[in-house]
């Protein structure tokens, strides 16, 4: 099926260091999505991004926090700067259409360590 | 509080056996997904049922949705150790661009 891949799987960095985590979404998909996974928590939506925009981001979405996807390229989360509480699974996603009841397709994670 | 959550932490069964994962929600839904995470991986959407629709099949997994109950259930039959991974229901907002509400999941472990 479709994939989405994420870049790196792993990142360690320390408190107050910016981190730019990496997603390639499915070819022909036009949105996308950047979730947060706390080790034994639920998988909490941050942001949608579409057509070069944020569509909506939730309280989880720190001003710390930017999206952007330049020229067709990777979908990147960028953190800067990040705090201890952000070491999370940061789960990337894209989907063909934003309806509600659409299949959101996942990358593996990147699960990101801050010292 | 959880808007979409899984009513067991884990359950474990033999390979062959059935398995049942139950999930609740708290508003009205467009549809609700059944999506699979198998360690070290994301999670992959395995059924979607719409608001409209009682039951779904695909392959050896059947869900059924109750709206006014507002539940819905994922029965695995004759399971294989593959399928072993932790099972989350999803559901919608009602905000298209939010994507999905997520269950805290249910770890199906299936033993030889």
């Amino acid at each position: 099926g479709p994939k989405v891949l994420q870049i790196p799987s792993h990142q360690i960095i320390d408190m107050g260091q910016m981190v730019t985590l990496n997603c390639d979404p499915v070819s022909n998909h036009l949105y996308f999505y950047w979730y947060k996974q706390i080790l034994g928590q639920q998988m909490e939506f941050l942001v949608n991004f579409y057509n070069g925009k944020v569509m909506e981001k939730s309280k989880l979405f720190k001003d710390q926090f930017s999206v952007e996807r330049p020229d067709g390229s990777y979908f990147t989360l960028k953190i800067q700067p990040t705090a201890l509480e952000d070491s999370a699974v940061y789960f990337c996603a894209s989907s063909l259409e934003g309806w509600s009841a659409e299949t959101l397709y996942f990358g593996s994670g990147t699960r990101l360590t801050v010292l | 509080s959880q808007l979409a959550e899984e009513n067991l932490w884990a359950l474990s069964v033999h390979e062959g056996e059935s398995v049942t994962v139950n999930c609740s929600y708290k508003t009205s839904i467009t549809a609700l997904q059944w999506y699979r995470q198998k360690s070290g991986e994301g999670p992959a959407q395995l059924i979607l049922i719409r608001s409209n629709e009682r039951e779904k099949r695909n392959g050896r997994l059947r869900a059924t949705l109750d709206t006014s109950s507002q539940s819905s259930s994922l029965s695995i039959t004759a399971t294989r150790c593959e399928d072993t991974a932790v099972y989350f229901c999803a559901t919608d907002v009602g905000n298209y661009a939010q994507g999905l509400t997520f269950g805290l999941g249910t770890r199906v472990s299936v033993f030889p």
